[in-house]
């Protein structure tokens, strides 16, 4: 089945210690999108590419980072991670062109993230 | 900050009609509103979505009025499977921009 795919389910790292969650997709999508979700809030969405086209939400902080090398991987990096950081981090695909709304997101099943 | 509201909790029982509504003040103008369902260490699923008007597929409806500043999903007959907290998406265009924004989230549960 087509789908989208994290790894690992849990990941716990150290303060400050870099950390990279990865996302992969079957569905040959045109974007890809990170959000963070702490427990009992809202996804809130980090940043999203359109193919190889990188766009930032104007409030996420520099301390996360993202790469895409192809269409099928995207990956999340954390600089230096802080207790604030500790949350659910769900990648998304669309198939669509401008990553708005209208374009229906399949997420994945999430990385939770502990940071000690 | 304007943000996108719902009801915190709603309790239902199976077999009713169950209707959360989320309030979008700041919606972009040519953007859909799109709801999603998401259980617990999941990630959210697509449930509907639609522009204005009544829009109904297998398993929900969406109204939305005519000026678009809130939007009903509605499940008819819920079952104990429909447990799960409910997301509206907008995009926001408070501050300037255009901005992808869940809801607060509706934990809906339902009992027999």
């Amino acid at each position: 089945d087509a789908m989208v795919i994290q790894n690992p389910r849990y990941q716990v790292t150290q303060f400050g210690k870099p950390v990279t969650l990865s996302c992969s997709q079957t569905l040959n999508h045109n974007v890809m999108y990170w959000y963070q979700q702490k427990s009992s809030q809202a996804p809130k969405l980090l940043f999203h590419y359109y193919d190889k086209d990188f766009n930032n939400e104007a409030d996420t902080p520099d301390n996360f980072q993202s790469r895409r090398p192809n269409t099928s991987f995207c990956f999340l990096d954390i600089r230096s991670p802080g207790l604030g950081d500790a949350a659910m981090y769900l990648c998304a695909t669309s198939s669509g062109t401008s990553g708005r709304v209208q374009e229906t997101q399949y997420f994945g099943p999430g990385t939770r993230l502990l940071v000690l | 900050l304007a943000k996108t509201t719902q009801p915190i909790s709603m309790d239902s029982y199976e077999g009713q009609e169950v209707n959360i509504t989320c309030s979008h003040n700041n919606i972009a103008t040519n953007d859909y509103i799109t709801w999603y369902q998401q259980f617990p260490s999941q990630g959210p699923r697509f449930i509907i979505q639609g522009y204005k008007t009544k829009v109904t597929n297998e398993v929900a409806s969406l109204f939305i009025p005519a000026d678009r500043k809130s939007s009903t999903l509605s499940l008819p007959r819920v079952s104990l499977s429909d447990t799960a907290v409910y997301y509206c998406l907008v995009g926001d265009i408070t501050g300037g921009g255009n901005k992808l924004t869940f809801g607060t989230g509706t934990q809906l549960k339902v009992e027999l």
